[in-house]
C-alpha cells in the first residue's frame, strides 16, 4: 500500500521557471491539501481539495495553483517559481468523519529556486 | 498570529529524562492530531484525541485534550534517543477539514 507518493523528492529552478509538483493517493481519500515548511514556521496550508472538482485556498496560495480531476491525483503548480517559494513541500490525503480528520503526509519535495 | 501555539519550541534532554510539550490556543477545536516527523520524511500520526479531558497512552508517550478543548500536552517518560524528532500538533475546527498546524516542538534525546 503506497499511501501518498510526491514526485520529485528534490528539484531546483531558476527565477520565472514553472513547474508541477504531483501528488497522488491510493486510500480513496476525498480530502487532499498541500503544505508548504520553512525553518520556525511550522506546516502552512497553501490549497486544498474536498473532492474532485472542488478546491480552495489555504493561508499562503499567492504563486500556486491546484487542480483535482481525479479523486488519486492533485497536483500543484508554481506559475512563475521566486525565490520565496524556496520550501519543502508536503502532500497530504485525509480521512474524515464527524469529529476528527486524519491526515497521511507524502516525503514531501525539497524545492530550491535560484 | 498563531492559532496553536506550541511550546516549548527546542527542548534537549538525556536519555532517560521525561519531558512534557504543550500544544495552547485561545480558539475549540472539534479534535487535536500529534504528529511526529523525522528530518526528510513528512508528519506521521502519533494520536488523535476528540473528547475534552480524553487522555491517551501510546506506550512512553501520554496525550492529554484539555477539558475545553482549546488545548493539549503530550508527556513522555524515560525519553530514548528513537524518540528524537519533531512534534507537531495539528486541529480541525466546527465542521471544516482543515488542519491547523502548529509551529511544532524539537526534541533532540542524548544518550
Amino acid at each position: 500500500n503506497a499511501g501518498v507518493t510526491q514526485t520529485p523528492k528534490f528539484q531546483v529552478l531558476k527565477t520565472g521557471q514553472s513547474m508541477t509538483l504531483q501528488c497522488a493517493q491510493d486510500m480513496n481519500h476525498e480530502y487532499m491539501s498541500w503544505y508548504r515548511q520553512d525553518p520556525g514556521m511550522g506546516l502552512r496550508l497553501i490549497h486544498y481539495s474536498v473532492g474532485a472538482g472542488i478546491t480552495d485556498q489555504g493561508e499562503v496560495p499567492n504563486g500556486y495553483n491546484v487542480s483535482r480531476s481525479t479523486t488519486e491525483d492533485f497536483p500543484l503548480r508554481l506559475l512563475s517559481a521566486a525565490p520565496s517559494q524556496t520550501s519543502v513541500y508536503f502532500c497530504a490525503s485525509s480521512y474524515s468523519n464527524l469529529m476528527n480528520t486524519e491526515a497521511f503526509f507524502g516525503q514531501g519535495t525539497r524545492l530550491t529556486v535560484v | 498570529t498563531q492559532l496553536l501555539e506550541q511550546s516549548p519550541q527546542f527542548l534537549s534532554i538525556q536519555e532517560g529524562e521525561n519531558l512534557t510539550v504543550y500544544c495552547n490556543s485561545s480558539s475549540v477545536f472539534s479534535s487535536l492530531q500529534w504528529y511526529r516527523q523525522e528530518p526528510g520524511e513528512g508528519p506521521v500520526l502519533l494520536v488523535t484525541v476528540v473528547t475534552g479531558g480524553e487522555v491517551k497512552k501510546l506506550k512512553r508517550l501520554t496525550f492529554q485534550f484539555g477539558d475545553a478543548r482549546k488545548d493539549s500536552s503530550l508527556h513522555i517518560t524515560a525519553a530514548q534517543p528513537g524518540d528524537t524528532g519533531l512534534y507537531l500538533c495539528a486541529g480541525t475546527q466546527g465542521g471544516s477539514e482543515k488542519l491547523v498546524f502548529g509551529k511544532g516542538t524539537k526534541l533532540t534525546v542524548n544518550p
